[in-house]
């Protein structure tokens, strides 16, 4: 069972906006503005999207973005595309020096 | 444009000590001020984070794994491994090699590599 939780799922039509949330703790996503997400996709690399919260790593499209509000990040895509498709990570580090993923979250272009 | 590699065997007998290595190209990691890390992710299950090891040799673990965690580097080789001892079917996950960007973040996934626990 991971440690921060995410949504199994979400969908959403090209051109529309989604947000994934990521729950934790004080211990974690609420006690620290380390926060990052990643994108999943079947036979690639994962790819850093967000990081420190709401940092985007260079070459990130602006459609990404990134926050946090109390022990709940969230990232927010806008502008869906069909190449969105794939599953995304939260990641935080958490109390005692250790890094807490989320389940993940599997993205449907509709 | 950084890249890693995972090697080493797929298939591993309960009891016995998994062990990779990553090969770090495209760039330095020759005080190269980056920490470099090992990820798992079981089958339907989330990523959970094995431990991270600076260029210098410093080393952290997940706690929870801490007991049976080694870490090491080469760099003048560019690479660092895993061994992970006493192993169960538990153990049995996709593992990627990845580099630390800065706090305690991935900015590099190598592409994962499956190992089976399995006798």
């Amino acid at each position: 069972q991971s440690a921060l939780t995410q949504p199994a799922s979400v969908s959403g039509s090209p051109g529309q906006s989604i947000t994934i949330s990521c729950t934790g703790t004080s211990s974690d996503i609420g006690g620290y503005n380390y926060v990052s997400w990643s994108q999943h996709q079947p036979g690639k690399a994962p790819k850093l999207l967000i990081f420190d919260v709401n940092e985007r790593p260079s070459g990130v499209s602006n459609r990404f973005s990134g926050s946090k509000s109390g022990n709940t990040a969230s990232l927010t895509i806008s502008g869906l595309q069909s190449e969105d498709e794939a599953d995304y990570y939260c990641c935080s580090y958490a109390r005692g020096s250790t890094w807490a993923f989320g389940g993940g979250t599997k993205l449907t272009v509709l | 444009q950084l890249q890693l590699q995972e090697s080493g065997p797929g298939l591993v007998k309960p009891s016995e000590t998994l062990s990779l290595t990553c090969t770090v190209s495209g760039g330095s990691m020759n005080r190269s001020g980056y920490y470099w890390a090992w990820i798992r992710q079981s089958a339907g299950e989330g990523l959970e984070w094995i431990g991270s090891i600076y260029y210098s040799g410093s080393t952290y673990y997940n706690p929870s794994l801490k007991s049976r965690v080694t870490i090491s580097i080469d760099a003048s080789k560019s690479q660092f491994s895993l061994k992970l001892t006493s192993v169960t079917a538990a153990d049995t996950a996709v593992y990627y090699c990845a580099r630390e960007g800065g706090h305690y973040y991935v900015d590099w996934w190598g592409q994962g590599t499956l190992v089976n626990v399995s006798s």
